[in-house]
């Protein structure tokens, strides 16, 4: 069956440091990538998508690329801020038939900016 | 604000009692997903309504059932109700042919 892993966390960085969280999956098809982000207390945010391979999806200073090769789809900010302290989920989607898009997700990746 | 509410937020409950989950999806979209999220298992999708029937299922278990109303709005009932179902349990929605999901707030499940 389909799978994401995501790498451990937690992730402590230093404020406008790089940040990376590596994500590789498994599926059987093409799917569809996402990241998702959940704020402490709060739901999941779609942060960004990409559909196809060699697609980037990117959203407030945040990027991803979709490696079909490499089966990947890492999560890369510039110069992280406190504000970007939250847990990460890579997921993908895959197509079963029609209307039917279940979300698989990694483990999570929690990321915590010190000033 | 995804535009997806769930109500309650918090729910607190015994062993062997059945609760009941509520989601009213975004204006316009005909999907509704059930997640849950626990420390062991993490995010597992449970179950998918479309236009209010059944498409897909994942990990639900048999004490668990949920359906889709004509105003679209869902509900997902949990019975029979065992320590290991506390969790958070979000719902999603999304529009026809849309992989974007936009999740609620969830619910918080606490049995004791």
């Amino acid at each position: 069956g389909d799978s994401v892993t995501q790498m451990e966390g937690p992730v402590t960085l230093s404020e406008e440091a790089f940040l990376t969280i590596n994500c590789t999956y498994t599926a059987t098809g093409y799917p569809s990538l996402f990241w998702y982000v959940q704020y402490p207390g709060e739901g999941l945010q779609l942060l960004l998508k990409a559909t196809k391979a060699d697609d980037k999806g990117s959203n407030k200073g945040f990027e991803a690329t979709y490696r079909k090769e490499t089966t990947s789809f890492h999560l890369e900010k510039g110069s992280v801020q406190v504000s970007d302290s939250a847990v990460y989920f890579c997921a993908l989607s895959e197509h079963l038939g029609t209307g039917r898009r279940a979300l698989t997700f990694g483990s999570g990746t929690r990321l915590q900016v010190q000033p | 604000d995804s535009g997806v509410t769930q109500t309650p937020k918090h729910l607190i409950t015994a062993t062997g009692q059945r609760v009941t989950l509520r989601c009213s999806p975004r204006s316009g979209d005909l999907s509704v997903y059930w997640y849950q999220q626990s420390l062991d298992q993490g995010l597992q999708f449970l179950i998918q309504y479309y236009n209010g029937e059944e498409r897909a299922k994942g990990n639900i278990l048999e004490r668990f059932s949920a359906q889709q109303f004509p105003d679209l709005h869902s509900e997902l009932n949990l019975s029979s109700l065992e320590l290991g179902d506390s969790a958070l349990y979000f719902c999603a929605s999304a529009r026809t042919d849309s992989y974007e999901q936009y999740f609620g707030p969830g619910t918080r499940l606490t049995v004791t």
